[in-house]
């Protein structure tokens, strides 16, 4: 059974970084193209990023684009969005998923 | 950037058929924009039911059913269920670029 599990949300400021993680089980992250995708309260989906199996090549959302940076460490099965100059309206849950799996969420809040 | 575009909401009887569409206003939908469609119910992660305009998962209900149609995708739900219930999201792909629509929220009623 495949899981993807996300971690490392939570209330941060404008202006402050955050970085989540996500950590695959069942599935191995190097063969895939792997994505961030969110979710605003209240609202629809939003695709993020994503990042080809080897890591060498990134695509961003405008929204995020010199912002966030995806990065993977294969070596741990693992999926990693770091994300600077929070917003207000990063405010939204976290999703990483392969498209056809996806982990359950890591909420971000960004207020003061 | 593109913009994918969605019925947003659609009302179907128990046990009917209801159709829903996936445009784009770039122009046709194909089977290039490698269509995928997904199934959020209330405080859950979207699961997805089809990839690739046409394809199913292993857990997709039988139910449910993607095509192309008319430069649009198209998730079909027949025979629909009280659990079917939900919004149902289109996401498409160009190059180094994926777009969701808006969603559609469908009434089992």
């Amino acid at each position: 059974e495949v899981q993807l599990v996300e971690s490392g949300g939570g209330l941060v400021q404008p202006g402050g970084s955050l970085r989540l993680s996500c950590g695959a089980f069942g599935l191995t992250l190097s063969d895939h193209w792997m994505n961030w995708f969110r979710q605003a309260p209240g609202k629809g989906l939003e695709w993020v990023g994503n990042t080809s199996p080897d890591g060498s090549q990134r695509y961003y959302a405008d929204s995020v684009k010199g912002r966030f940076t995806i990065s993977r460490d294969n070596a741990k099965n693992s999926l990693l969005l770091q994300m600077n100059s929070l917003r207000a309206e990063d405010t939204a849950i976290y999703y990483c998923g392969q498209v056809a799996y996806w982990g359950q969420g890591a909420r971000v809040t960004v207020s003061s | 950037q593109a913009v994918v575009t969605q019925e947003p909401s659609l009302t179907v009887s128990p046990g009917g058929t209801v159709t829903l569409t996936c445009g784009s206003n770039t122009g046709a939908v194909t089977a290039g924009h490698y269509p995928y469609w997904f199934q959020q119910k209330p405080g859950q992660a979207p699961t997805s039911l089809i990839y690739d305009a046409t394809s199913k998962h292993s857990w997709t209900p039988a139910r449910f059913s993607g095509s192309l149609l008319g430069g649009k995708a198209a998730l079909t739900l027949s025979g629909a269920q009280p659990e079917d219930e939900a919004d149902y999201y289109c996401l498409l792909t160009w190059p180094g670029v994926r777009i969701f629509g808006a969603g559609t929220k469908v009434t089992v009623l």
